[in-house]
């Protein structure tokens, strides 16, 4: 099956520093998403982007869908911007329809 | 909306006992996911359904585990009995049609099975 890689696992930021998360996937996908994991455990969509850029606030992500890696990136980041970061992708052509799979993530601490 | 609902948010058992989660998703989804997270394994998709329909059950641990969703608004994932390495954090997620446009996530059941 598809296999998701992210990097760095571990990232330590101080407040107002930006960051590059990015996320490497071994086959074509056709649905892509970024996730991030508060501290208190929720899972938040940040964004679906199978392909292209987008934008949200001081969030933005790109996928370049034919070399097979995503990058979130953190502007001025904030100490409530800790958390982990997953990435989670779907195999164009695959079968089951609404697989995601979802890589290891990124643990982000973002320091005061 | 409310978002996807979970009940309860957390869960302590005895070993062998059963238990049972529930979800509502949201309204006009039509894929219903769930999730299971512990720190050695990361998020694995355990079971999801299109249109109350199981597509895809191949992550279900064993036998001891089952779902159900009898109607679009409601979903239950069931472990009888449960076993101390049961023990994680369930989540719910649901979609729009074909899961385009992103999973929205349940707050998640944190069960400990003693």
């Amino acid at each position: 099956g598809i296999q998701v890689e992210q990097s760095p696992p571990d990232l330590i930021l101080q407040e107002g520093a930006n960051s590059t998360l990015r996320c490497n996937f071994s086959d074509s996908v056709n649905n892509l998403q970024w996730f991030h994991q508060n501290p208190w455990g929720q899972l938040i969509n940040l964004f679906y982007i199978p392909s292209g850029t987008k934008q949200n606030g001081r969030l933005s992500a790109t996928t370049v869908a034919t070399e097979r890696y995503s990058l979130l990136y953190i502007s001025s980041s904030q100490t409530t911007d800790s958390g982990v970061y997953f990435c989670a992708v779907r195999a164009r052509g695959s079968s089951n329809t609404g697989k995601l799979i979802f890589g290891q993530g990124t643990t982000l601490q973002v320091k005061p | 909306d409310a978002g996807v609902i979970q009940s309860p948010r957390h869960e302590v058992t005895e070993m062998g006992q059963e238990v049972t989660l529930r979800c509502k998703p949201i309204s006009g989804h039509d894929y219903l996911f769930w999730y299971r997270q512990t720190m050695m394994r990361g998020l694995e998709l355990l079971i999801y359904f299109n249109n109350n329909v199981p597509i895809d059950d191949s992550g279900m641990p064993e036998d001891r585990f089952s779902a159900k969703m009898p109607n679009a608004s409601f979903s239950t994932l069931k472990i009888q009995p449960s076993e101390p390495r049961d023990s994680a954090v369930y989540f719910c997620a649901s979609s729009a049609r074909e899961a385009r446009g992103g999973y929205t996530f349940g707050s998640g059941t944190r069960l400990t099975v003693v």
